[in-house]
């Protein structure tokens, strides 16, 4: 049982380029999410699911795409990478009352 | 909507002190509420969390949050500060059954004085 994998856990991007972070959980969770934290600003919900197909929108997604195909899967594109979007970005997935997170990935885009 | 307030973003204690980590919520529905902790280059892990019941929540590594709902308040207490438990505290409040739309607070990172 890995718990809620994401990857890669380092990317270095030029502004303009695409990428897509890879998040997977293996608990059956229906409910997933992604979220960015930056410094002094705890961590801010881009885009959450809570389910295979369903996909809407957190606080914060304007400049990323998600999409859920399986109940395992839930990737966070990155179209055209901005300076704004270097963050260290956390994927989570839920039962009832408790949200597992992930490592992480830290994201630069110079 | 929901807000969380923790004050101070950084809280020194020696060790062997109390621990004191302030958290106020604001939210126009019973809150579901949390305390996570990260510890350096690592993801979040649950301490604690507040649903319904009993006010007192114990939770793991000896901390403990009371939901004050006069206050608005949940703020997170250890009796005796540990070395170990120097790391950042995140509160934050959920508006449905405690697994949907977290909002969490900015954090408070605690350093522990030898």
């Amino acid at each position: 049982n890995a718990g809620v994998t994401q990857t890669p856990k380092f990317q270095v991007l030029k502004t303009g380029q695409s990428m897509t972070l890879q998040c997977a959980q293996d608990m059956n969770h229906e409910y997933m999410s992604w979220y960015r934290q930056d410094p002094g600003m705890g961590l801010r919900l881009i885009h959450y699911s809570v389910g295979a197909g369903i996909t809407d929108q957190g606080e914060v997604p304007n400049g990323y795409n998600v999409s859920r195909s399986t109940t395992e899967d839930f990737p966070l594109r990155l179209l055209s990478a901005a300076p704004s979007q270097t963050s260290v970005y956390f994927c989570a997935s839920s039962s009832q009352y408790e949200q597992y997170f992930g490592p992480g990935t830290r994201l630069t885009v110079t | 909507a929901q807000s969380v307030t923790q004050l101070g973003s950084h809280v020194s204690v020696s060790e062997g002190a109390l621990v004191l980590l302030r958290c106020n919520y604001s939210s126009s529905v019973p809150p579901y509420l949390f305390w996570y902790v990260q510890y350096p280059n690592q993801g979040l892990q649950l301490l604690l969390k507040y649903t319904t019941g009993a006010t007192l929540v114990k939770g793991i590594n000896g901390f403990e949050a009371e939901f004050k709902k006069s206050e608005t308040s949940f703020h997170l207490t250890k009796p005796s500060a540990h070395m170990s438990d120097a790391a950042e505290y995140f509160c934050a409040v959920s508006d449905r059954f405690g697994n949907e739309k977290l909002t969490f607070g900015t954090g408070t990172r605690l350093t522990i004085i030898p």
